[in-house]
């Protein structure tokens, strides 16, 4: 059964800053791995999908990493804006999809 | 309008009653999922639906709850002699048939959900 998980599961940043959001996986036999943004009574928003046979994709601020082989993606976010503050999810899409927990973000203006 | 419609978007019963959640997918998408979301939890699969063939209940928590897709479009899931552990966001998504297979990173959609409270 596949296993996702987040770290970490909050993280509280000032704006403008950097930060990366960690995903890793338990079974490599994926498609692809997506990123999601939820915000707070919200259905999810896809931010990025990757491919399994894609290393990263990029789009705006948000560049998602994907090693498949040793179960493992981030999500890097540039110059981070109090308009990110959500819940970012990945989910790997397999035999069916799995979500990892979340780690709520929150930029501080 | 063109994105998963979900229905109620609130509920709040009384425990023991039964409860019916909609969905209706994008059309032409062909794959459906159910998931719960608990208070500060990750999102739990229940129940997947591909096209005519036999949904995935793998994640279904008990016989308590169940659920149909006619026609292969609109979805109900159903919670019977609801619990207060059964309070939960239930989110509803669709995803286009790839022409591969079941899964071939199509892009998923996902509702709004539907907020359950059982008192």
């Amino acid at each position: 059964k596949q296993e996702v998980t987040q770290i970490p599961a909050a993280l509280s940043v000032p704006e403008g800053e950097n930060l990366v959001l960690n995903c890793s996986f338990t079974d490599s036999a994926i498609y692809n791995l997506q990123w999601f943004r939820q915000d707070p009574g919200k259905g999810l928003t896809s931010l990025l999908l990757i491919q399994s046979s894609q290393r990263e994709q990029t789009s705006g601020r948000l560049n998602a990493s994907l090693d498949k082989s040793s179960g493992r993606s981030t999500l890097y976010i540039a110059a981070s804006q109090p308009g990110d503050s959500a819940t970012y999810l990945c989910a790997v899409e397999g035999n069916d999809m799995r979500f990892g927990a979340g780690t709520r973000l929150t930029v501080k203006p | 309008g063109a994105g998963v419609s979900q229905s109620p978007s609130n509920k709040v019963t009384e425990k023991g009653k039964d409860v019916e959640l909609r969905c209706d997918p994008i059309s032409g998408h062909t794959a459906l999922y159910w998931y719960r979301q608990s208070l500060g939890q990750g999102l739990e699969f229940l129940i997947y639906f591909q096209g005519n063939s036999a949904p995935d209940k793998s994640g279904l928590p008990s016989d308590r709850f169940s659920a149909e897709r006619t026609g292969g479009s609109v979805s109900t899931l159903t919670i019977q002699r609801t619990q207060q552990e059964d309070s939960a966001v239930y989110l509803c998504a669709s995803s286009p048939q790839s022409l591969t297979g079941w899964y071939s990173g199509n892009t998923i959609y996902f509702g709004e959900g539907s907020w359950l409270t059982v008192v």
